[in-house]
């Protein structure tokens, strides 16, 4: 059974600072999808970053990247240069592809993220 | 704009009463997803279905039905409303793009509160 552990349950962050959620993840799948979405306080879900389990380049879009540690079964968001408007609720997600051929996602408990000035 | 609808955007309901929750995608998307998010729990599976015709159980699906009318359009039943189903109900669809990477569009989710 897939497992995502998101151990940050919030976080302050100072605007223009870096800031680093974790994400660890259980799966017997060798192929595998991870996902990460933010969450506003206006409730919708928005898609971030992916990264497939056989990627050679961690992936990266704008502001975001993401640390994928194989080994470790780690998946952690860095979002640099923190704005007012990157607090929100952050999830970490993981779809198994061999296994699960619908596509179904798996998420974490979420971080929330507050930027401060 | 093409993406997933959901409606209605917030309900309150009396224990017992019964509804149904509407999404519909203009995608042509082949899966849809009906997902619950609770605090510190995430977002979790209630059912799916992979294609017209079909559908199939999640992580939680007590105390709710589904249909999938058509490729559009999934629905989401509660026949008899119960306090512990008060949560943010979101639809979502997805269609293989190239690779593993499946495109998931979520829609703007429903906030349902059962007295």
């Amino acid at each position: 059974a897939q497992k995502i552990t998101q151990t940050q349950p919030g976080m302050f962050v100072q605007e223009k600072e870096a800031v680093t959620l974790d994400c660890t993840y259980d799966t017997s799948d060798p192929s595998y999808g991870l996902f990460w979405y933010k969450q506003p306080s206006s409730g919708e879900m928005i898609f971030l970053i992916y990264q497939g389990s056989y990627d050679q380049q961690n992936a990266t879009e704008g502001r975001y990247s993401l640390n994928f540690q194989k080994a470790r079964k780690s998946a952690n968001l860095v979002i640099s240069a923190s704005q007012l408007g990157d607090s929100a609720m952050y999830f970490c997600a993981m779809r198994d592809v061999t296994t699960d051929s619908w596509g179904k996602l798996q998420f974490g408990a979420g971080t929330q993220v507050v930027v401060t000035p | 704009n093409a993406g997933v609808t959901q409606t209605p955007k917030f309900q309150v309901l009396k224990t017992g009463q019964s509804m149904t929750l509407q999404c519909a995608q203009d995608m042509n998307h082949n899966s849809m997803y009906w997902y619950r998010q609770d605090p510190g729990m995430g977002l979790r599976l209630i059912y799916y279905s992979a294609s017209e015709g079909t559908t199939d159980k999640g992580e939680v699906p007590n105390g709710y039905n589904v249909s999938r009318l058509n490729k559009r359009e999934f629905s989401l039943r509660l026949e008899s409303a119960a306090p512990s189903q008060t949560s943010v109900y979101f639809c979502a669809s997805s269609e293989q793009l190239t690779g593993v990477h499946y495109g998931y569009t979520f829609g703007s989710g429903t906030r349902l509160t059962v007295v």
